[in-house]
């Protein structure tokens, strides 16, 4: 079975830049998360994505972070603009579980990241 | 909210002692347990986990159990390797919502 696959694993911009990421998580499952892991921290959840609604981006900085889910499959996080404070890993996550179904706290499986630089 | 609290690191050990990472949570209801694992330069894997009170996770020698009288989840080896080295995160799962992790225990295993 295929993994949570990231694209770019690495990314250096000049603050005030825009960059994008991009997902592709495990086929079949519904639910879809994006991380941001600073360095020396563990991973602070942005936005997740349950098909290709949201079900919480409270810790997304919505004036410069956005995310969409086309079709309930592959996910885009962009910043614009970039801060030096962006600076961080970013992970996707994707995991099984389907609350209509029961299956609640399944296990989460998490790509390799995106390491940004912010320069 | 819920949260996870981690014992700060990082832990130096020698090849074959024993490890133990402390882990407590604050949860309401029954969340599930989890201890990832970080290798350098790779995303987080998944280690072990627990879904309810008293279960024990295993894996590659590693083992936790869920006590929920204690609200912990403490991660033991009984001798680790050199290739055991990594950040470790405790995180939590509860009603079906994000994964709440730890601040991570970095271990470093000298041979």
């Amino acid at each position: 079975e295929a993994g949570v696959a990231q694209s770019p694993r690495y990314k250096i911009i000049e603050k005030r830049q825009s960059v994008a990421f991009w997902c592709n998580p495990i086929s079949g499952h519904a639910t879809l998360y994006w991380y941001q892991q600073i360095l020396g921290q563990g991973p602070k959840l942005l936005i997740q994505f349950q098909n290709n609604g949201v079900v919480d981006d409270s810790q997304l900085p919505k004036d410069r972070f956005s995310a969409e889910r086309l079709k309930g499959v592959d996910s885009t996080l962009k910043i614009q603009p970039a801060k030096l404070e962006d600076s961080a890993v970013y992970l996707c996550a994707s995991s099984s579980q389907r609350p209509s179904q029961g299956q609640m706290n399944t296990e989460a499986f998490f790509g390799q990241g995106t390491r940004l630089t912010v320069v | 909210g819920d949260s996870v609290t981690q014992m700060e690191g990082p832990v130096t050990l020698s090849e074959e002692a024993f490890l133990t990472i402390n882990c407590t949570y604050t949860a309401t209801g029954y969340p599930s347990l989890f201890w990832y694992v970080q290798y350098p330069g790779e995303g987080l894997q998944l280690l072990l986990k627990a879904t309810k009170a008293d279960d024990k996770g295993s894996n590659k020698g590693f083992e936790a159990t869920y006590r929920k009288e204690t609200t912990s989840f403490h991660l033991e080896k009984g001798s680790v390797q050199v290739s055991d080295s990594a950040v470790y995160f405790c995180a939590l799962k509860n009603g079906g919502f994000k994964t709440i992790f730890g601040a991570g225990t970095r271990l470093f295993v000298k041979a």
